[in-house]
């Protein structure tokens, strides 16, 4: 993936988590960066968008941020519920395209 | 409430052609941009084609480049993907997205490429 991200993640009930997700001048250098949560089995839903903008019905426990060419996606209160995958994904200009991550599974213990 | 119903999948030969849709529903669809995305099995995302609010502009992935083609009707609140010379490697769910944050995904549709 052009996007990297670690393959795992876990913490326990109540914990902070956080996700990161390195990439380059031409994407995260340049670009906002979105996150996606995806439960197995099901289509993935917009978590965050332009860095650090949460969607309606999200709750305030998650968090983003973008530093030059890096991100990173906060959990904290970690709840059951919040076990899932998460990538995140920005336009990359050279390409002309959208770019993901390789997704982090979050394992809450 | 916005919602995204894609459709067209199924079983198909390597070398072979599809045409997959995506009926909008609940939302101004001329004045979002779209894109589908696809999930092969047990794997990531990847981005494989984008299209423009009025369809003036489309991007493809290097992947699927001159192989597949994204389009939309406005009329018929409605998104394309055709799909030729299809390989094994295209086997995965499709979902139309909507707009620069995909902030809304359809329940996806499976191409499965096998003889």
């Amino acid at each position: 993936s052009v996007l990297t991200q670690p393959p795992s993640a876990s913490g326990t009930p109540g914990q902070r988590v956080t996700i990161s997700c390195s990439g380059g001048s031409s994407n995260i250098g340049t670009n906002t960066v979105n996150w996606f949560q995806q439960v197995p089995g099901t289509a993935p839903k917009l978590l965050m968008y332009i860095d650090s903008q949460r969607p309606s019905g999200v709750p305030d426990r998650f968090s983003g941020s973008r530093s030059g060419t890096s991100a990173s996606l906060a959990v904290s209160g970690l709840q059951s519920e919040d076990e899932a995958d998460y990538y995140c994904a920005a336009w990359d200009a050279s390409l002309k395209g959208w770019v993901f991550g390789g997704g982090t599974k979050l394992t809450v213990l | 409430e916005e919602q995204l119903a894609e459709s067209g999948g199924g079983l198909v030969q390597p070398g072979g052609s599809l045409r997959l849709s995506c009926a909008a529903s609940g939302f101004s669809f001329n004045t979002y941009s779209m894109n589908w995305v696809r999930q092969a099995p047990g794997k990531g995302l990847e981005w494989v084609s984008y299209i423009s609010n009025s369809g003036s502009e489309t991007y493809h992935a290097d992947s699927v480049k001159g192989r597949f083609t994204i389009s939309r009707d406005n009329a018929k609140n409605s998104l394309y993907l055709d799909m030729n010379s299809l390989r094994a490697e295209d086997t995965a769910i499709y979902y139309c997205t909507r707009g620069s944050e995909c902030d809304s995904w359809g329940q996806g549709t499976m191409v499965t490429v096998s003889s």
